[in-house]
């Protein structure tokens, strides 16, 4: 299949071991975040969105982090599995602006 | 529920050619939006549409790049000449409205310019 990105920071673990993504965003007026899964040869597709006023907020085997003081947002994935393999991107819009997409990770699962 | 649709999935050009890519978003979402996706990058987004407006192209380089959306629903991208630069994935999204509504994104179309 295709790769979304062939020089991407990787992140390997091992199945059934938790995975912890972590995304720096630039701009201290964004008051909403996303994280993205990307596929090979698929469009990005929604995970888990936060807003600016939370800090925490979890879905199903997967948790975000967002710390406004350091501008630095996570993507917890519990019990990663074989299909969690991917490039996961993070991305950040304040009300008035477009959404910017981050630099991406790629996951891979160790057997 | 029919996710967003895009067409064609490859295409390979020479420099200076023109081509078309065509999307229909998931029926019932008025707003739109182009992405590029230059490899190893995440989705730049090119135009934004609301029903047949044009709400965001701040980032379309528009000597080369159209898009239109006549009716409010399909919607095409239209890149003439092409430049070497332009090898991309072009992706395709849709939501319900503008704002914070989830966007669904189609496959792509991988772009390949020789």
């Amino acid at each position: 299949g295709e790769s979304v990105g062939l020089h991407l920071p990787t992140l390997s673990v091992q199945e059934g071991d938790n995975s912890i993504i972590n995304c720096a965003y630039s701009n201290s007026a964004s008051d909403y975040f996303i994280w993205y899964k990307q596929e090979s040869g698929k469009g990005p597709q929604f995970i888990i969105d936060i807003r600016s006023n939370m800090d925490k907020r979890q879905g199903q085997r997967v948790t975000v982090l967002l710390n406004k003081t350091v501008k630095h947002l996570s993507l917890q994935i519990a019990a990663t599995q074989p299909g969690d393999s991917a490039v996961y991107f993070c991305a950040e819009k304040s009300s008035a602006s477009k959404i910017i997409f981050g630099s991406g990770t790629r996951l891979s699962i160790r057997p | 529920e029919a996710g967003v649709a895009q067409s064609p999935r490859y295409k390979i050009i020479e420099k200076r050619q023109s081509v078309a890519f065509w999307c229909n978003p998931i029926s019932g979402h008025a707003t739109l939006y182009w992405y590029q996706q230059i490899l190893g990058q995440g989705p730049k987004l090119l135009i934004q549409f609301q029903n047949n407006g044009v709400v965001d192209d701040s980032q379309l380089p528009k000597d080369r790049f159209s898009a239109e959306r006549l009716k409010g629903v399909d919607s095409t991208l239209k890149i003439q000449p092409a430049k070497l630069e332009d090898s991309a994935v072009y992706l395709c999204a849709s939501s319900l409205e503008g704002g914070l509504y989830e966007q669904y994104f189609g496959p792509g179309t991988r772009l390949t310019v020789t």
